[in-house]
């Protein structure tokens, strides 16, 4: 079954500490997409990321890291020197091209406080 | 600019009613989806369209109807019949399916309150 965990429901950080957000599944294809999605209070999620499960080089974007690691089936996330900007519902997202739907972690929220 | 528009932002109904959410976009996508959230849970699909009059249940239809006349139009229905309809539900849109391109855009969502 495809399924995509985040342990971590709620985290909260003090502005320019680093914070990683984790982020697992599970899939039996061997072709499948996944993504990291920002939900600020405004409501609409924001694409951030997608990573095909061929390409495990990991990526910078800015403050913005991911680690995809197919060993242990992990794609975190890692914010670093975090600002209050960064505070939202973070979603890791996986896509299945055997369903082809996406599957959603549960979010996990992150607040940065000033 | 582009985007997609949902309405209203906020709406409260009383049981036994049906309510239709507005889902506007403008950036010429094939595929539309429908999505609720409930709080500490991830997004669920309740409905999605790849093309003009054809549509196809998601996870979690029961109690809702779609409809699809016009490629930027995707009103959602939340009728008496669904149970629980007090959540956040989000339109979101994306060139065909969600496969290699994989990157979808969301309206602002409306949240519905069962009063």
């Amino acid at each position: 079954a495809q399924k995509v965990t985040q342990a971590q429901t709620e985290i909260s950080v003090v502005e320019k500490e680093d914070v990683t957000l984790d982020c697992v599944y599970e899939t039996r294809d061997t072709t499948y997409y996944l993504f990291w999605y920002k939900q600020p209070p405004s409501g609409e999620l924001v694409f951030l990321i997608r990573r095909n499960s061929f390409d495990e080089q990991n990526e910078i974007s800015g403050r913005y890291s991911w680690n995809f690691q197919k060993s242990t089936s992990s794609f975190n996330f890692t914010i670093t020197a975090s600002q209050v900007v960064d505070s939202a519902v973070y979603f890791c997202v996986a896509y299945s091209s055997n369903t082809g739907k996406l599957i959603f972690g549960q979010g996990t929220t992150l607040q940065v406080k000033p | 600019d582009g985007g997609i528009t949902q309405s209203p932002k906020y709406l409260f109904r009383k049981e036994g009613q049906n309510v239709t959410l507005s889902c506007e976009q403008n950036l010429n996508h094939d595929a539309m989806y429908w999505y609720r959230q409930d709080p500490g849970q991830g997004l669920r699909l309740i409905y999605y369209s790849q093309i003009v009059n054809d549509f196809q249940k998601g996870d979690i239809a029961e109690g809702y109807s779609v409809s699809r006349e016009k490629k930027e139009s995707f009103p959602l229905t939340v009728t008496s019949a669904q149970k629980n309809p007090t959540a956040f539900y989000l339109c979101a849109s994306s060139t065909y399916g969600t496969g290699p391109s994989g990157e979808l855009f969301f309206g602002e969502g409306s949240r519905l309150t069962v009063l």
